[in-house]
């Protein structure tokens, strides 16, 4: 079946630090890839989305690459800022029903 | 501009006490889903409905019942309350493949 797994956490870092989060996944066809963002207290935010391979999503200054060929989808910030502090998950969806299929989650701390 | 609202917010049960967790979504998605998440597990897939009328189970559907008697509304019941349900559940909907909308999370307790 499907899987997602991301790179183990908790990430702690400085503000204006480079961050990346890996994940990586098993799927048969072609899925659509999705970074999703957990707030303290809230519910999950799309942060971005690919559709197709090579695809590209962008955001907020984070970005994700859909790789076929590697089956990833790492999340890239150049700059971090305190208020990106958040649980980040990676996640599939590979069936016309648009069910989710989640990693873990990485815990994102930045200090200032 | 309510989205996914979900009720209740908080809730301590009784183990083998019931309850019954409301979700409702004015956007005028087809398909809804309950998720929970547990520490270290992401979110996983309780049941969920393509249509109103309709419910199918997830990855975790064992102790839990569903209910979409209107496209709206998608009910999560617990019949039989067990410890190892407390966790946060998550109700989302959807229009199609592309994104999901989260509502802001039930965390029940089973004590």
């Amino acid at each position: 079946g499907d899987s997602v797994t991301q790179m183990e956490g908790p990430v702690t870092l400085s503000e204006e630090a480079f961050l990346t989060i890996n994940c990586t996944y098993t799927a048969t066809g072609y899925p659509s890839l999705f970074w999703y963002v957990q707030y303290p207290g809230e519910g999950l935010q799309l942060l971005l989305k690919a559709t197709k391979a090579d695809d590209k999503g962008s955001n907020k200054g984070f970005e994700a690459t859909y790789r076929k060929e590697t089956t990833s989808f790492h999340l890239e910030k150049g700059s971090v800022q305190v208020s990106d502090s958040a649980v980040y998950f990676c996640a599939l969806s590979g069936t016309s029903y648009g069910k989710l299929t989640f990693g873990q989650g990485t815990i994102l701390t930045v200090h200032p | 501009n309510a989205g996914v609202t979900q009720t209740p917010k908080f809730r301590v049960l009784k183990t083998g006490q019931s309850m019954t967790l409301l979700c409702a979504q004015d956007m005028n998605h087809e398909y809804m889903y309950w998720y929970r998440q547990d520490p270290g597990m992401g979110l996983r897939l309780i049941h969920y409905s393509v249509g109103e009328g309709t419910t199918a189970k997830g990855e975790v559907p064992d102790g839990y019942n569903v209910s979409r008697l209107k496209k709206q509304n998608f009910l999560l019941g617990l019949e039989s309350a067990a410890p190892s349900q407390t966790s946060v559940y998550f109700c989302a909907s959807s229009p199609d493949r592309g994104e999901a909308f989260f509502g802001q999370g039930t965390r029940l307790t089973v004590v």
